[in-house]
């Protein structure tokens, strides 16, 4: 089982729907980031969250610390939000040593007009 | 403006070739990270450096070697002892290795036939 897991895998959607992504991760975490790639690859960073909830725009971003769970929504959904999203945890490595990225194996959404 | 330049985007080599994939971040970040992307899985971490002339393996580090000799820069030679080299390669840079929001370059797709 993977420490991180997304779902849906693949997430079809109309022009205007409310969207939800989900993660689940099953170790102890520093934070937790929101990641978005589009085709040909690069990767923007969207949210990096501990607690609570954040937005940008139309995007919002909830985790829940006890049940290890986040959801990305995005609201009023355009193509243009067509891409990979990617669920990201920080993990502490050692004492002193900082933390590191472990990812999801990312959910395709794709906006029909 | 500020970001993480990696190049070239499409690499093609021979079997048995060494290659070198170029990471250049001008955030002035300290440290720096080399994914590799599969299809159907998660980035997975091939390297890291928390700081200059320091560099530690990840979890895929077999086949690969890295330098740090600048803070810019964080290139990735791909050896002939990397079993399956082609992949999308993603380097990536945070302000400290203590976790912090991560910036990630475009990628470079190698192929190797």
């Amino acid at each position: 089982k993977n420490e991180v897991e997304q779902s849906p895998q693949n997430l079809t959607a109309q022009e205007g729907e409310f969207i939800t992504i989900n993660c689940s991760y099953s170790v102890g975490i520093s934070a937790l980031h929101w990641l978005q790639q589009h085709p040909g690859g690069g990767i923007v960073s969207l949210f990096m969250l501990s607690s609570g909830k954040k937005k940008h725009g139309r995007l919002i971003a909830t985790i829940n610390i006890q049940e290890k769970h986040s959801s990305l929504h995005i609201t009023a959904s355009h193509p243009r939000d067509s891409a990979v999203y990617i669920c990201a945890v920080g993990t502490l490595v050692g004492e002193t040593s900082g933390s590191r990225l472990t990812f999801g194996e990312g959910t395709q959404l794709t906006v029909n007009p | 403006d500020g970001g993480i330049t990696q190049s070239p985007k499409y690499l093609f080599r021979k079997e048995g070739q060494n290659v070198t994939l170029s990471c250049e971040q001008n955030l002035n970040h300290d440290a720096m990270y080399w994914y590799r992307q599969d299809p159907g899985q998660g980035l997975r971490l091939i390297y890291y450096s928390q700081i200059v002339n320091d560099f530690q393996k990840g979890d895929i580090a077999e086949g690969y070697s890295v330098s740090r000799e600048k803070k810019e820069s964080f290139p990735l030679t791909v050896t002939s002892a990397q079993k399956n080299p082609t992949a999308f390669y993603l380097c990536a840079s945070s302000p400290q290795w203590i976790n912090t929001e991560a910036f990630f370059g475009q990628g470079t797709r190698l192929t190797v036939v």
